[in-house]
């Protein structure tokens, strides 16, 4: 079985743009969660999708947003970006929705915002 | 304001012998605790979890450990391997009915030495 996929892997913007990620489950698992990786911070949740549905969310300004499709596919969307938004970007995916179920997360898209 | 600590950055052991890994939290609150470990350049890998009903729960190696009174969570690794060595997240989810949300440690380092 196929894991989790996520495009692009590295990314560079500039300050004020935007951007969108794309994540991939696992084929059957209907959730996708994302979270943000910084060396200061660690790591932190964003959202959690489920058939199609935010389900949770983390403490992230509007400009993070995110969507899923009919196909559980899910992409991010990080708007007027900031320097401080450089980080890893990871997806995971699971079975089930609420953050309990085994989660199986994908290498990541490292955003670099100059 | 960390609701999620892991004091000890790195921990270093020999093979074979025990690995303890702690987290101790904040919010009386949280009803579901985890473990990830994380290989450099990967994402974090599922390990372990526990619900705050329970006070132990054990997976071959690995068992963990909840102290609901100190607010306290511990990772066992018996016997230690070479092959544990990454660095170790615990994380807990807070929040309840669509709100849910994973809050993470800063990560251990682990060596298991030869």
């Amino acid at each position: 079985k196929a894991g989790v996929t996520q495009t692009p892997r590295y990314l560079i913007k500039t300050r004020g743009q935007q951007v969108t990620l794309s994540c991939s489950p696992i084929s059957g698992h209907r959730s996708v969660s994302w979270y943000q990786q910084t060396p200061g911070q660690g790591l932190q949740f964003l959202f959690e999708y489920f058939s199609e549905t935010q389900r949770n969310k983390g403490n992230f300004p509007g400009r993070f947003s995110g969507r899923q499709f009919s196909n559980s596919r899910s992409e991010m969307n990080v708007s007027t970006l900031e320097l401080g938004d450089s980080a890893l970007y990871l997806c995971a995916s699971s079975l089930r929705a609420h953050l309990t179920e085994t989660q199986y997360f994908g290498p990541g898209t490292r955003l670099l915002v100059l | 304001d960390q609701q999620v600590k892991q004091n000890s950055p790195s921990l270093s052991v020999q093979e074979g012998r025990i690995s303890i890994l702690n987290c101790d939290y904040t919010n009386s609150m949280f009803d579901y605790f985890l473990w990830y470990k994380k290989y450099p350049a990967e994402g974090p890998t599922f390990l372990i979890s526990i619900s705050s009903i329970k006070d132990k729960n054990e997976d071959g190696r690995f068992t963990v450990f909840l102290n609901k009174s100190a607010k306290h969570l511990s990772l066992h690794i018996v016997p230690s391997q070479p092959g544990d060595s990454a660095v170790y997240f615990c994380a807990v989810r807070g929040g309840g009915g669509s709100n849910y949300k994973l809050t993470f440690g800063k990560g251990t380092l682990l060596t298991v030495n030869p």
